[in-house]
């Protein structure tokens, strides 16, 4: 299986700060790699696909990059609706893994 | 609207069965793949099965291959799961998620892209 590997774990921002995810897998995943954002309670929500591509109705603050076996989520400037956990997710390769997650907090 | 609303979690013994359910309104239901993808308490997301659009291919985790069983009525807009020999690791948050399908030199491949949620069904495996 793919191991997906997300840091940090726990990120700690202000609003208004450019945030950085990283998501690296145990093997190559092309661009078939998607984000989540899921707030507590609640289903997670698709925020990018094919590694870059914006889903229609996320803000364009949101943008991902990366191929192959290293992606990165970016948050241009963080706003109070952004604070939820973050999954990167490869689809390449049967069995699809997430990442154990990336929670954005309130510093 | 579009949505997705998942039903029939529940308390069930070790080694009891459950089946959830998945209604579907809004969308052309038939023209999508459709999977179920949990989450235990305070865990992260673990896909669990796919179904492709007219039930042409189906995939399953190694966790509950030979257990669970995914099917679609898609008369009806529904998407199931079967769940036998239930086990305490099966205590999860389930939901159902509409998947993207592509076809390339007319094979048809489902995209795990899940880009509409069920709000979740709980199932809970104790005794």
């Amino acid at each position: 299986d793919i191991q997906m590997t997300q840091s940090p774990s726990t990120l700690s921002a202000s609003v208004g700060d450019r945030v950085t995810i990283t998501c690296r897998a145990s093997q190559s995943t092309s661009t078939s790699l998607a984000w989540y954002q899921q707030k507590p309670g609640t289903a997670p929500k698709l925020l990018i696909y094919k590694a870059s591509s914006l889903e229609s109705g996320v803000p364009s603050r949101f943008s991902g990059s990366g191929s192959g076996t290293e992606f990165t989520l970016t948050i241009s400037s963080l706003q109070p609706d952004d604070f939820a956990t973050y999954y990167c997710q490869q689809y390449n390769t049967y069995p699809w893994t997430f990442g154990q997650g990336t929670k954005v907090e309130i510093k | 609207e579009v949505q997705l609303v998942e039903s029939g979690g529940g308390l069930v013994k070790p080694g009891g069965s459950l089946r959830l359910s998945c209604a579907a309104s809004g969308f052309t239901f038939s023209t999508y793949s459709m999977s179920w993808v949990r989450q235990a308490p305070g865990k992260g997301l673990e896909w669990v099965s796919s179904i492709s659009s007219s039930s042409t291919y189906i995939y399953y985790a190694d966790s509950v291959k030979g257990r669970f069983t995914i099917s679609r009525d898609d008369a009806q807009n529904s998407l199931s799961l079967q769940m036998n020999s239930l086990r305490a690791e099966d205590t999860a948050v389930y939901y159902c998620a509409r998947g993207r399908e592509t076809s390339h030199f007319g094979l048809l491949i489902i995209l795990g892209i899940f880009d509409l949620w069920g709000q979740g069904t709980m199932v809970t495996v104790s005794s």
